[in-house]
């Protein structure tokens, strides 16, 4: 059984267009992240949910909008995309939002923007 | 600010040498340090982590770490290599003050294990 998965894999879309990144966690941990991995594999917090409140918002254009429908879930909608978008997008979970805890990652999604 | 150095890009060993890749963080507060692995095209993969006591940590895959304050380093270790070991690894910091801090993670360093 998956952890934590994202939908979808792979996303090919054009410059302008809105798109969105689902995650979904079954471990049932309190809070979630999304993390943005750029083609250098640099790794960056974009944001982070703790109970489906954002805790944590970094220096992030606000076409990023994340989603938290409930505790398992955090989505993440990006609108007007752009060349630069282009990465693989990772979403995280853990069981509190503490600093020991350990961040449990998604498989990602490579979205390329054309 | 925290902040996290992996001082080579990439590291080769022969298989069943001993291998390190090294970590140097720079943090305010207490320094709470965790390893990951990331595959080719795969997420990352928990290793260990180190909160508090002893300074060597094990972790997964038989590999370990040694937490090092004065030289404010969390290296990490493995007796002996497998080709199965080539990976990306990440090493990452938080401030153990700060609640809702999260990670900064290190550039990574890509280890070759040759056989």
């Amino acid at each position: 059984d998956t952890a934590v998965s994202q939908t979808p894999k792979y996303l090919v879309t054009q410059m302008g267009n809105d798109k969105s990144i689902k995650c979904e966690q079954n471990l049932g941990h309190d809070t979630m992240y999304w993390y943005k991995q750029d083609s250098k594999k640099f790794l960056k917090i974009m944001f982070s949910y703790n109970n489906k409140e954002l805790i944590i918002n970094e220096t992030v254009p606000n076409r990023f909008s994340p989603k938290s429908p409930d505790k398992a879930h955090l989505n993440l909608h990006i609108n007007s995309l752009e060349l630069g978008d282009s990465a693989v997008y990772f979403c995280a979970s853990s069981q509190l939002a503490g600093p020991q805890e350990t961040q449990y990652f998604g498989p990602g999604t490579r979205l390329l923007v054309l | 600010a925290q902040s996290v150095a992996q001082p080579e890009d990439q590291v080769n060993v022969a298989e069943g040498n001993p291998l390190t890749v090294k970590c140097t963080y720079s943090v305010s507060g207490n320094p709470y340090l965790f390893w990951y692995v990331q595959y080719p095209n795969r997420g990352l993969q928990f290793l260990l982590k180190y909160i508090t006591g002893d300074n060597l940590v094990k972790g997964s895959y038989g590999f370990e770490a040694e937490f090092n304050k004065s030289q404010t380093s969390f290296h990490l270790k493995k007796p002996s290599a497998l080709v199965s070991d080539s990976a990306l690894y990440f090493c990452a910091v938080r401030d153990g003050r700060d609640y809702g801090q999260n990670f900064v993670f290190g550039p990574g360093t890509r280890l070759s294990v040759l056989p």
